[in-house]
């Protein structure tokens, strides 16, 4: 089985700009969330999906967004950015029980580095 | 789960000798709590969880223990081996389970 895959893997951008980043699921995970990784910090929630709905966010801006396609695919969206968004995102997939969490499968990240 | 707390931040070990990592969470209904490996350049990955209708979980070297009064749980890794040397991060559920809030990690260094 495929794990979770992310794209683009590392990527460059300047102040103001926007980006768009892409995770595909293990297949027949419908639950996906997203973390923001930087070095102190930890691993900070930004929000999970499930079957193409938010069902949680986390505290980030509104510059923050995301969605989720009907095959699972997952996007996440941050405009105006800023030098402080400089991280390593981190995507992953779970299979939802429907009764209570469990494992979290992570993809290798995207690197965003803003200038 | 929402504000999970990790000590310590560091934790240096000689091979052999044994490690604890601590965490607090301050949500009473949280009821799932994983720990996650995450060594250098790779992504994080699962080693041990635990529910809150379980006190102890042990898997070979690791065992991981819960006390939902005071709202604390440890790792505990016994017989450290060079190959344990990685960031730690503890994690727990919120009051609903969509949300999983991670401590800021453990950094472990195995001495040989």
């Amino acid at each position: 089985k495929a794990g979770v895959t992310q794209t683009p893997r590392y990527l460059i951008k300047t102040r103001g700009q926007q980006v768009t980043l892409s995770c595909s699921p293990i297949s027949g995970h419908r639950s996906v969330s997203w973390y923001q990784q930087t070095p102190g910090q930890g691993l900070q929630f930004l929000f999970e999906y499930f079957s193409e709905t938010q069902r949680n966010k986390g505290n980030f801006p509104g510059r923050f967004s995301g969605r989720q396609f009907s095959n699972s695919r997952s996007e996440m969206n941050v405009s105006t950015l800023e030098l402080g968004d400089s991280a390593l995102y981190l995507c992953a997939s779970s299979f939802w029980s429907g009764r209570s969490a469990g494992e979290l499968f992570f993809g290798e990240g995207s690197r965003l580095t803003v200038l | 789960g929402e504000n999970v707390e990790q000590h310590p931040s560091t934790l240096s070990v000689q091979e052999g000798d044994s490690a604890v990592i601590k965490c607090t969470y301050s949500d009473s209904a949280s009821n799932y709590f994983p720990w996650y490996k995450q060594e250098l350049g790779k992504r994080p990955q699962l080693i041990i969880d635990i529910r809150s209708n379980v006190g102890e979980k042990k898997d070979q070297r690791i065992a991981v223990t819960l006390n939902k009064t005071a709202k604390h749980f440890s790792l505990h890794i016994t017989e450290t081996q060079p190959e344990d040397s990685a960031v730690y991060f503890c994690a727990a559920t919120g009051s609903n389970d969509y949300k999983l809030s991670f401590g800021a990690g453990t950094t472990v260094t195995v001495r040989a």
